[in-house]
């Protein structure tokens, strides 16, 4: 059974910094993309950003360009979200989702995490 | 932009359900279709337009191209009261729309 659990999510003040974590069990990731979906609660669902494990390749939104960095530890099956420079309307439910498939043009998703809450306010 | 209509259903269990997701240019058939129920992550339903997932009933069907697609529920069952997502994946970024809400 396929499982993917989040963690790292917090109560940040703007400005500040947090690393989300996306750990991958029963299942090898090989060359797979694996991305961060956040949904702001009560609101619809947005992309972050994706990183292809197996290549390292990456792609962002743009309202998280610059500040936000995917990562991946294929030792680990695991992928990270380093947060930087955190604003209020970063606040949200992040999702850790796999696309299963060898083809970085084939980005949806069948595998999702519970998700992990970022709130960021002072 | 995916634009999704309309945002919310109001229907009757056993009713044939007709959901629609419009892109605002066209995406081929790059068009996936989510449900979400209260509380939890979404789960896919259809990939590449038509083509459901490991799991998903028969009563679920995909049909589109282009910048028009359609999702039907053939009969709708309790469970199936949530909202629906679609997203294109043809061109960066990642596009969702903004859901139907499907309640009794």
């Amino acid at each position: 059974e396929v499982q993917v659990l989040e963690s790292g999510g917090d109560l940040v003040q703007p400005g500040g910094s947090l690393r989300l974590s996306c750990v991958v069990s029963g299942f090898s990731l090989n060359n797979y993309g694996m991305a961060w979906v956040r949904q702001v609660p009560g609101k619809g669902l947005e992309w972050v950003s994706v990183i292809h494990v197996g290549g390292g390749s990456t792609n962002y939104a743009d309202s998280v360009k610059g500040r936000f960095t995917i990562s991946r530890d294929n030792s680990k099956d695991t992928v990270y979200l380093q947060m930087n420079s955190l604003r209020a309307d970063d606040t949200a439910v992040y999702y850790c989702a796999i696309a299963p498939r060898n083809g970085w043009d084939l980005l949806f998703f069948d595998y999702w995490g519970q998700g992990t809450l970022l709130t960021v306010s002072s | 932009v995916m634009t999704q209509s309309p945002a919310t259903l109001s229907v009757s269990p056993g009713e044939r359900v007709i959901l629609s997701c419009r892109a605002s240019q066209s995406v081929g058939t790059k068009l996936a279709w989510y449900q979400q129920k209260s509380g939890q992550a979404p789960r896919l339903l259809i990939g590449g337009a038509s083509t459901r997932a490991t799991g998903i009933s028969g009563r679920f069907s995909g049909s589109g191209s282009g910048t028009e697609f359609t999702l039907i529920i053939s009969s709708l069952q309790s469970e199936d009261f949530a909202v629906y997502y679609c997203q294109q994946y043809n061109e960066w970024p990642l596009t969702f729309g903004g859901g139907t809400k499907v309640e009794i």
